[in-house]
C-alpha cells in the first residue's frame, strides 16, 4: 500500500461547482498534513494545513479523519483559476520525511 | 526572502556528461529534499537530508549523489547523465516534520539529456 494515496483525476467542474477531494494515509502514527496546489510547470505551493479539527479558508476547506486515515479538501464555488493539481502531504514519523501524494488534478471550466 | 533558490533553471546535458545542480536555502531549515517530476506524474523522491552531514536516499536514488556540508546548501551530482534523467527537479526544504514542517520549493530545474 502507497503512503499516500490520492484519484489522479481529472476532475473536470463547471464554474461555481462544488468539487471535493480525498486523500488516504497509510501510517495511524502521522500527525501533520497538508494541501499543496501545483500550477502547470510550476513548483507545489503550500495551499493551506489540515488540523485535527477541520479548517476553513475562504472558499477551500480541509477535513482530517484519523479513524479512516483520511484528508479531504472541498472547493466551494469554483473559479477558472481554481485550475490545478492539488497534492496532499502527510509527515512520515517512521522515516522522519514528508510524503507527497501524485496529485489530483482539477480542470474548472466556463 | 529568497526562500529557495535553484539554479540553473534550464539546462541540456549530452549523454554521459556530468553536471551538479544548485539548491540553497536562507530559511536555517534542517530538512532539504530533492525531487524529480516527469510530464503528468507526480513528485518522486530522489535524496533528503535532515541536516548537515546527514543524507539519505529516497525512492529513485538511482544515478544521483547528494552532499549537506552545511544548512543552506544541498546540491544533487549527476555523474554520468542519461535520457532517462530529462525530468524537472524540484528542491524543498523544511524546518522540521513536526512543528512546523511545510516545504518550501524552489522554482525547478528543467533538464534535457540528449
Amino acid at each position: 500500500r502507497k503512503e499516500v494515496e490520492q484519484d489522479p483525476g481529472p476532475f473536470n467542474v463547471p464554474e461555481g461547482a462544488t468539487v471535493a477531494f480525498n486523500c488516504t494515509y497509510s501510517n495511524s502514527a502521522s500527525q501533520s498534513f497538508f494541501w499543496y496546489r501545483q500550477d502547470c510547470r510550476k513548483e507545489p505551493k503550500l495551499l493551506m494545513s489540515v488540523y485535527s479539527s477541520g479548517n476553513e479558508d475562504g472558499r477551500f476547506t480541509a477535513q482530517l479523519n484519523r479513524a479512516s486515515q483520511y484528508i479531504s479538501l472541498l472547493i466551494r464555488d469554483s473559479k477558472l483559476s481554481d485550475s490545478a493539481t492539488y497534492l496532499c502531504v502527510v509527515n512520515s514519523p517512521s522515516t522522519d520525511k514528508l510524503i507527497f501524494g501524485t496529485g489530483t488534478r482539477l480542470q474548472v471550466f466556463p | 526572502n529568497a526562500g529557495v533558490t535553484q539554479t540553473p533553471k534550464f539546462r541540456i546535458l549530452k549523454i554521459g556528461q556530468s553536471m551538479t545542480l544548485q539548491c540553497t536555502q536562507d530559511m536555517n531549515h534542517n530538512y532539504m529534499y530533492w525531487y524529480r517530476q516527469d510530464p503528468g506524474m507526480g513528485l518522486k523522491l530522489i535524496y533528503y537530508s535532515v541536516g548537515a552531514g546527514i543524507t539519505d536516499k529516497g525512492e529513485v536514488p538511482n544515478g544521483y549523489n547528494v552532499s549537506r556540508s552545511t544548512t543552506e546548501d544541498f546540491p544533487l551530482r549527476l555523474e554520468l547523465a542519461a535520457p532517462s534523467q530529462t525530468s524537472v527537479y524540484f528542491c524543498a526544504s523544511s524546518e522540521s516534520t513536526g512543528g512546523r514542517p511545510e516545504a518550501f520549493f524552489g522554482q525547478g530545474t528543467r533538464l534535457t539529456v540528449v
